[in-house]
């Protein structure tokens, strides 16, 4: 069975501070993708990353793929209120279709 | 335009009814999704159709029955719910199944289920 494994579960820091999400698993995956859910809505796809070792950037946020392709991370340098929100990473599984999602990390980033 | 648009948004019903939940999506896409976040906010697939074909049936409940009469729609029926239906249904598509590069999965907006 394909698992991931999110860290921390819960993160509340002042606006400003950088903060790392961690996403960890067994198992190698194809692809993994993060996504962000905010209060009331379904989750909207940030970033897909497919290449061990690969790194994209996305403003203040940076994805890193690991290179066996078992794990991945979110850094966000100086987070702002709006970065609000739950964080989840998803990986394709080896059954066509289907996302294995993380249990998520719930950030919280006060003014 | 709302992209993939489901509903009741809410829905708070008795134990033991049976109750629907419908969803459409305007995107031209291929494969529709139904997921289920419980309480701790993990979210996990139920049901996958391509072009109105069942192709993923994760182990759910035979309460639990969608329907896809074309394949810009996928309902959810779900009957004599219980207490542990309650959740958050998300509803997704996408244009192409098996596969997560250049194939962005669009969720709706949820319907929040509470069975009481």
């Amino acid at each position: 069975t394909q698992l991931l494994e999110q860290s921390p579960q819960f993160l509340s820091i002042q606006e400003g501070e950088n903060l790392t999400v961690y996403c960890n698993s067994s198992s190698v995956f194809s692809s993994l993708q993060w996504y962000r859910q905010e209060p009331g809505e379904g989750p909207v796809l940030l970033v897909t990353v497919v290449t061990g070792g690969e790194v994209k950037k996305l403003k203040r946020l940076t994805f890193q793929f690991g290179d066996a392709r078992k794990d991945s991370s979110l850094h966000i340098t100086a987070a702002q209120p709006g970065d609000t929100g739950l964080y989840l990473c998803a990986g394709g599984s080896n059954q066509g279709g289907k996302l294995i999602f993380g249990q998520g990390t719930e950030l919280s980033v006060k003014p | 335009d709302t992209a993939v648009s489901q509903t009741p948004k809410y829905l708070v019903t008795q134990m033991g009814n049976d109750k629907s939940i419908k969803c459409e999506q305007n995107l031209g896409h291929d494969t529709m999704y139904w997921y289920k976040q419980d309480s701790k906010k993990f979210l996990k697939i139920m049901f996958s159709y391509n072009n109105k074909e069942l192709i993923i049936n994760e182990t759910v409940p035979n309460r639990f029955s969608p329907k896809s009469p074309d394949k810009a729609h996928l309902n959810l029926h779900i009957n004599s719910l219980e207490l542990g239906d309650s959740a958050v249904y998300f509803c997704a598509s996408s244009q192409d199944r098996g596969r997560l590069v250049g194939n962005t999965i669009y969720f709706g907006e949820g319907s929040w289920l509470t069975v009481v």
